[in-house]
């Protein structure tokens, strides 16, 4: 079945550095979603891309769908505390007629001032 | 607040037991999407209700079980229970039938812990 990898599993960053996080899916992906988790907390749907090679920007977060649709990546830019948290990629899958979305494995964030 | 309830926010149970955990999700969304997250692990799609009928079906044990009710509620029932169903339940909604549709974004829950000794 459809496997939906995420790395790295745990990044330990400062508060303004940069973090990146990277998903790639052993299948073709008709879009993908991002979603964060904080500490306690349920997952918060953060965005949708839909097309090959789109990049969407959310204040300080960019994030981007590979060309072959397989890939994405989410980069934060100047970190901050608030951003402490699991970020998890999450791809559909067609099952017959139905679809679920699989979620990849979560890259979990810590923030230090 | 994503509008998505779920009860109880706890459940302490023995092996051997079963529970009910309930759903209800936002106003206007007819699907509800039943997870599962183990400790330190990712989100494992259980099963999805459509408007009162079984949608799609993910890594659900046979001791498990779930239904949607006419007024769109959910309930997850596990039964027979083991210390390894130890988890967060969690619970989401979206308006349509096809999960990872464009728009067809899941809320989450605040989820139910449930502890089994």
């Amino acid at each position: 079945g459809q496997q939906v990898m995420q790395i790295p599993q745990y990044q330990h960053v400062q508060e303004g550095e940069d973090f990146t996080t990277y998903c790639n899916s052993s299948t073709t992906l008709s879009n993908i979603q991002w979603y964060k988790q904080r500490p306690g907390g349920h997952p918060v749907f953060l965005i949708q891309l839909v097309k090959s090679g789109e990049v969407k920007k959310q204040k300080r977060l960019t994030f981007q769908f590979g060309e072959a649709k397989k890939n994405s990546s989410l980069h934060i830019t100047a970190t901050q505390t608030t951003d402490v948290g699991t970020y998890f990629c999450a791809g559909p899958a067609l099952t017959g007629t139905a679809s679920k979305l699989t979620f990849g494995t979560g890259t979990r964030l810590q923030v230090t001032l | 607040d994503s509008g998505v309830t779920q009860t109880p926010k706890h459940l302490i149970t023995a092996t051997g037991q079963r529970v009910t955990l309930r759903c209800s999700p936002r106003s206007g969304d007819l699907s509800v999407y039943w997870y599962q997250q183990s400790l330190d692990q990712g989100l494992q799609f259980l099963i999805q209700y459509y408007n009162g009928e079984e949608r799609a079906k993910g890594n659900i044990l046979e001791r498990f079980s779930a239904q949607q009710f006419p007024d769109l509620h959910s309930e997850l029932n596990l039964s027979s229970l083991e210390l390894g169903d130890s988890a967060l339940y969690f619970c989401a909604s979206s308006v349509s039938a096809l999960a990872g549709d464009p728009g067809n974004e899941q809320y989450f829950g605040p989820g139910t812990r449930l502890t089994v000794t």
